[in-house]
């Protein structure tokens, strides 16, 4: 199946500050989802993204389907922007089923 | 719109006693309903993935069964816990290809 890598594995900020995070994977994909972990354990969508750009707020996202990669920029960083962040994109069996990376952990300080 | 809830929100568990985790999803009909283990260290692991009542699919051999007595409810089972199923277990519902997910029970098994 479809392999997915984040980049960085960490990440410290300092608030207001922008970060890139990156989202490698091993075959085209017809989907691709980002994903934020808050604290507290829930994994709220951020973006639907199979191709081009959205934004949505002070984050967007860019996925080149052709050369396998999505990218999520976070602009102007704030605290509550901790957490973990993760892509996923379609297992090859089907049904729909998603293949996460290990997610970038990122950490805003004030 | 939709809605997915997962319970007990937290639950501890001695080695060798049953598990029984409810998920129920409102406001949308014949979804796909997924099982997620998130163990420490980050990553998720797909579990079970149901296309309908009664049917369960499963993606790694273990301790866990799944059912789906209801359209909107999906069950993850266990006879007998072992300290391996310790974790972070989450519900998410799909349609065509974004899932998304609900608050997660943190299982300790002791």
């Amino acid at each position: 199946g479809i392999q997915v890598e984040q980049s960085p594995p960490d990440l410290i900020l300092q608030e207001g500050a922008n970060s890139t995070l990156r989202c490698n994977f091993s075959d085209s994909v017809n989907n691709l989802q980002w994903f934020h972990q808050n604290p507290w354990g829930q994994l709220i969508n951020l973006f639907y993204i199979p191709s081009g750009t959205k934004q949505n707020g002070r984050l967007s996202a860019t996925t080149v389907a052709t050369e396998r990669y999505s990218l999520l920029y976070i602009s102007s960083s704030q605290t509550t922007d901790s957490g973990v962040y993760f892509c996923a994109g379609p297992t090859l069996s089907g049904y729909s089923t998603l293949t996460f990376g290990k997610g970038t952990m990122l950490l805003v300080s004030p | 719109s939709q809605t997915i809830h997962q319970w007990p929100a937290t639950l501890v568990q001695p080695v060798g006693s049953p598990l029984s985790l409810e998920c129920t999803v409102e406001g949308t009909s014949n979804p796909n309903l997924y099982w997620y283990r998130q163990a420490a260290g980050r990553g998720l692991q797909l579990l079970f993935y149901s296309v309908g009542i009664g049917q369960i699919s499963s993606e790694v051999p273990q301790n866990l069964s799944a059912s789906r007595p209801q359209d909107r409810q999906f069950i993850l089972s266990s006879k007998k816990l072992l300290l391996s199923d310790s974790g972070f277990y989450l519900c998410a519902w799909g349609r065509g290809n974004e899932q998304y997910f609900g608050p997660g029970t943190r299982l300790t098994v002791t």
